[in-house]
């Protein structure tokens, strides 16, 4: 079992549109939870990080978290062709000292 | 822009070689991590430095080793270079290294092994 898993993807979903993009991990330990958008031939880029359960709003991104479920998700509301990038889930255990990345989750927006 | 940097920004080197990357961490951050991204993969972690000491390690032979500098400057080198060593390798800084932590990458440099 991987220890992060993504939808895997690829994800359309027309201008305007909420694009939903799931995550579960398989350590109960973790802690912090990331969400990067990487852009093609790109480095991540950090777009969103939550810690308790429950939602964490952001602008257009809402992240929300279930630990109890070993599962954290990332809502993109008003997608917009800029938000076409792939998009990787990320968690960590308190006091460690490495991120656990997904394989990601490729989402275009169509005009 | 995150404030790291790293060189060069692309490579290729031969089977058997050895190569060097260079990553500088962003101001005021003591600690660097090192990523290996295979084409359509998340990134994996190698290893991380803290005040000039490896303090973590992944999954990845001797082979592949680093150094951090007084400035929190860092550097990996692979040594023996394999096919397979193709991939995006990836510098991120953070100050602290507790697993709260925002990491910032830098650009990352492509490694191409022939």
């Amino acid at each position: 079992q991987k220890e992060v898993e993504q939808n895997s993807g690829p994800l359309s979903v027309p201008e305007g549109a909420i694009a939903s993009l799931n995550c579960t991990y398989s350590d109960r330990g973790s802690q912090s939870f990331f969400w990067y958008r990487q852009y093609s031939g790109k480095s991540p880029e950090l777009i969103m990080f939550i810690y308790s359960n429950g939602d964490k709003e952001d602008g257009r991104f809402t992240a929300q978290l279930n630990k109890a479920s070993q599962y954290v998700s990332l809502l993109i509301r008003d997608s917009q062709p800029s938000d076409s990038a792939t998009y990787l889930c990320a968690v960590s255990r308190a006091n460690d000292y490495k991120l656990s990345f997904g394989a990601g989750t490729t989402v275009t927006v169509r005009a | 822009e995150t404030g790291v940097t790293q060189s060069p920004t692309h490579l290729i080197k031969t089977r058997g070689q050895q190569v060097t990357l260079r990553c500088s961490s962003q101001s005021g951050h003591n600690t660097v991590s090192w990523y290996q991204q295979a084409l359509g993969q998340g990134p994996q972690f190698i290893f991380q430095y803290y005040r000039e000491e490896e303090n973590g390690r992944g999954n990845f032979p001797p082979r592949f080793s680093g150094l951090q500098f007084p400035n929190y400057s860092s550097e990996l080198n692979v040594n023996a270079l394999e096919l397979d060593d193709s991939a995006l390798y990836l510098c991120a800084s953070r100050q602290g290294t507790g697993g709260t932590d925002t990491q910032y990458f830098g650009p990352g440099t492509r490694l191409t092994v022939l």
